[in-house]
């Protein structure tokens, strides 16, 4: 079964660091490139950071840039996500979610067509 | 702000059709994909590329497009499609993942 695992959320106070851990399996983790997308309480889905496949691109969203860090280790089958200097507003569910562009005439596609359940980040004092 | 642009809200009376619409410069480029979320869930994807669907969603879904819009179609809506829908894309530079606001649908 394909499946992705998230982990390593919780409660730190404004300031502080936390990494969040994705386990892969059911599918061959190298050969895709990966995002981090949270959902704060009552919003929508916001993009965080991609990763490529080999880890040697990486995108981050502006209101995490120069805070948070992906990385991958695909001899674990696992993408982090270390996130620093945390605030307030990045108390959000956290999900990891599987890449997939391509083309198809004069058209890209794209789409996460597999999702983990999402871990829990809550910054408060 | 989303640089894809949805309805927050649509409704649908039980057993009619609904089209929920996504805009944005970038969909000139790209097809846009279709997340369903229901409460304390996880997202699910619906819709991708030009209209296809992954397996286990019904085929009362569809996609379409045009232009800078496109648009998921649910052809006799159910009560278990009541949900949040995102569209999704990559942004007109092609580096950055965006998503629409998310339109909440109510099945009536």
């Amino acid at each position: 079964e394909v499946q992705l695992v998230e982990s390593g959320g919780g409660l730190v106070q404004p300031g502080g660091s936390l990494r969040l851990s994705c386990a892969a399996s059911g599918f061959t983790f190298s050969s895709y490139e990966m995002n981090w997308v949270r959902q704060a309480p009552g919003k929508g889905l916001e993009w965080v950071s991609y990763i490529s496949s080999s880890g040697s691109t990486i995108y981050y969203a502006d209101s995490v840039k120069g805070r948070f860090t992906i990385s991958r280790d695909n001899a674990k089958n696992s993408l982090y996500l270390q996130m620093n200097s945390l605030r307030a507003e990045d108390t959000a569910v956290y999900y990891c979610a599987r890449d997939n562009l391509g083309t198809f005439g004069w058209y890209y596609y794209y789409y996460m067509d597999v999702w983990g359940k999402g871990t829990t980040v809550t910054v408060s004092s | 702000s989303s640089e894809l642009t949805q309805d927050p809200a649509v409704s649908v009376a039980l057993g009619q059709t609904v089209r929920i619409t996504c805009q944005g410069d970038s969909l000139r480029s790209y097809y846009a994909s279709w997340y369903q979320q229901k409460p304390g869930q996880a997202p699910v994807l619906v819709i991708y590329g030009k209209n296809n669907r992954p397996s286990g969603i019904p085929d009362r879904f569809s996609g379409s497009s045009s232009g800078n819009t496109a648009s998921l179609t649910i052809t006799g809506a159910q009560a278990e499609d009541e949900a949040d829908y995102y569209c999704n894309s990559r942004d007109s530079s092609g580096n950055l993942v965006v998503f629409g606001g998310g339109t909440k649908l109510t099945v009536l």
